[in-house]
């Protein structure tokens, strides 16, 4: 069936120091990918998406490229924030936006130490 | 985008009993989902609530241990039934919302219920 695979946490980064957190998936057909962040105390958030090949979600300084060649959506930012702490998840959808089934991938804890 | 309300927060409950979560939407929707976050685990969708049917649940997940109610288009119970310590999770409810500025569906979360069972 589909998954998602991320890199494990936690992951410790200076501010200001770049950042990647790997994604990668197995599906069937043609998912969307999502990348969805999760502050201490609040619910998720959704962060970015990406819809088709070689598509480039952005947001908030990240940004993540949708590699069908590779099966990968990485979530990268150039300079991270104290405010960037969060747990962040990978997830896809291959399903019609009519449902709300997404499939999640573990999660990776980000701390950005000042 | 959506306002998704979630009641209680959190909570401490014993073994062997029963508690309901409360999820109040700002607007209609046609569908909600209840989603569980296992401690140190990624978020797995229990079941789909549709107004004015019955719950379609996922593999794994079934009415009598997760009993849900859908009585308008703009609020869901999910019960957590006889719990146990394996139930300590967060419960997350969410719709499918479309963003104005691209019209792409995003699913929108709440901010979960923290259930611990003793």
């Amino acid at each position: 069936g589909d998954s998602v695979t991320q890199m494990e946490g936690p992951v410790t980064l200076s501010e200001e120091a770049f950042l990647t957190i790997n994604c990668t998936y197995t599906a069937t057909g043609y998912p969307s990918l999502f990348w969805y962040v999760q502050y201490p105390g609040e619910g998720l958030q959704l962060l970015l998406k990406a819809t088709k090949a070689d598509d480039k979600g952005s947001n908030k300084g990240f940004e993540a490229t949708y590699r069908k060649e590779t099966t990968s959506f990485h979530l990268e930012k150039g300079s991270v924030q104290v405010s960037d702490s969060a747990v962040y998840f990978c997830a896809l959808s291959a399903v019609t936006s009519n449902t709300g089934k997404l499939i999640f991938g573990q999660g990776t804890t980000l701390q950005v130490k000042p | 985008s959506a306002v998704i309300s979630q009641k209680p927060s959190r909570d401490i409950c014993q073994r062997g009993t029963s508690l309901t979560i409360q999820c109040q939407v700002d607007s209609q929707v046609t569908m909600m989902f209840w989603y569980r976050q296992q401690p140190g685990q990624s978020l797995t969708l229990i079941a789909t609530a549709n107004q004015g049917s019955e719950a379609t649940y996922e593999s794994g997940f079934v009415i009598d241990k997760f009993p849900i109610s859908r009585p308008n288009l703009t609020f869901s119970t999910l019960t957590v039934s006889n719990m146990s310590p394996e139930d300590s999770s967060i419960y997350l409810c969410s719709v499918v919302r479309q963003k104005p500025e691209s019209g792409a569906n995003v699913l929108t979360f709440g901010a979960g219920s923290r259930l611990t069972v003793l």
